[in-house]
């Protein structure tokens, strides 16, 4: 089955503390994306990348780092820089013949206690 | 600059109602525009786009015609059902592969 998998699916952090969150695909996607969700705001992007070892920061890119060393990988860091980093995070991917759609995995709810 | 911006929720149905959920954008010249569903505790899917202007998509009963002349985007649905319960996003494609996202509308079903 071709998707996108986050993991964990709930993670908890004390303040001050980095933390990764995972997002791997398996549908051969050049471009993968990393959105922000809070409740009752649309999506805004952190990061993207069109290629691998290639990114470009989004609108909200301060306090995050990523990296993309492989096709297939495309790992967040929110870093204890972030000042409000509670938020559900979305990991997408697009690519080959309908490139405008982005594929969603099912999202990391982190919580910074 | 361009931007998406959607009605309010929740919007609140009784099973078999009609559904339109409205949706504006402004943007330079005719970006591609699309609906996207998120379902509880889930990430979101693509429910219908439509490329150029007059264009309609259509997805699992829903539609949305994309009208240049309004710059709307409306989602409209003729019979829902308890399992449309959701949030619905529309978002317009900016340059290099970026989306630009409405709030979301979210959408309860009473049967």
């Amino acid at each position: 089955d071709g998707g996108i998998t986050q993991s964990p699916k709930y993670l908890f952090r004390k303040e001050g503390q980095n933390v990764t969150l995972s997002c791997e695909q398996n549908l051969n996607h050049d471009a993968m994306y990393w959105y922000r969700q809070d409740p009752g705001q649309g999506l805004r992007l952190i990061y993207y990348s069109q290629i691998v070892n290639d990114f470009q920061k989004g609108d909200i890119a301060e306090g995050y780092s990523v990296s993309r060393e492989k096709k297939e990988s495309f790992p967040l860091t929110v870093t204890s820089a972030q000042k409000n980093p509670t938020a559900f995070y979305l990991c997408a991917s697009s690519g080959g013949g309908g490139r405008d759609t982005q594929y969603f995995g099912p999202g990391t709810r982190l919580t910074v206690l | 600059g361009n931007s998406v911006t959607q009605m309010e929720g929740p919007v609140t149905l009784s099973e078999e109602a009609f559904l339109t959920i409205n949706c504006t954008y402004t943007a330079t010249g005719y970006p591609s525009l699309f609906w996207y569903v998120q379902y509880p505790g889930e990430g979101l899917q693509l429910l219908l786009k439509a490329t150029k202007a007059d264009d309609k998509g259509s997805n699992k009963g829903f539609e949305a015609t994309y009208r240049k002349e309004t710059t709307s985007f409306h989602l409209e649905k003729g019979s829902v059902q308890v399992s449309d319960s959701a949030v619905y996003f529309c978002a317009l494609k900016r340059s290099n592969y970026q989306l630009i996202w409405g709030a979301g509308t979210k959408l309860i079903i009473k049967p």
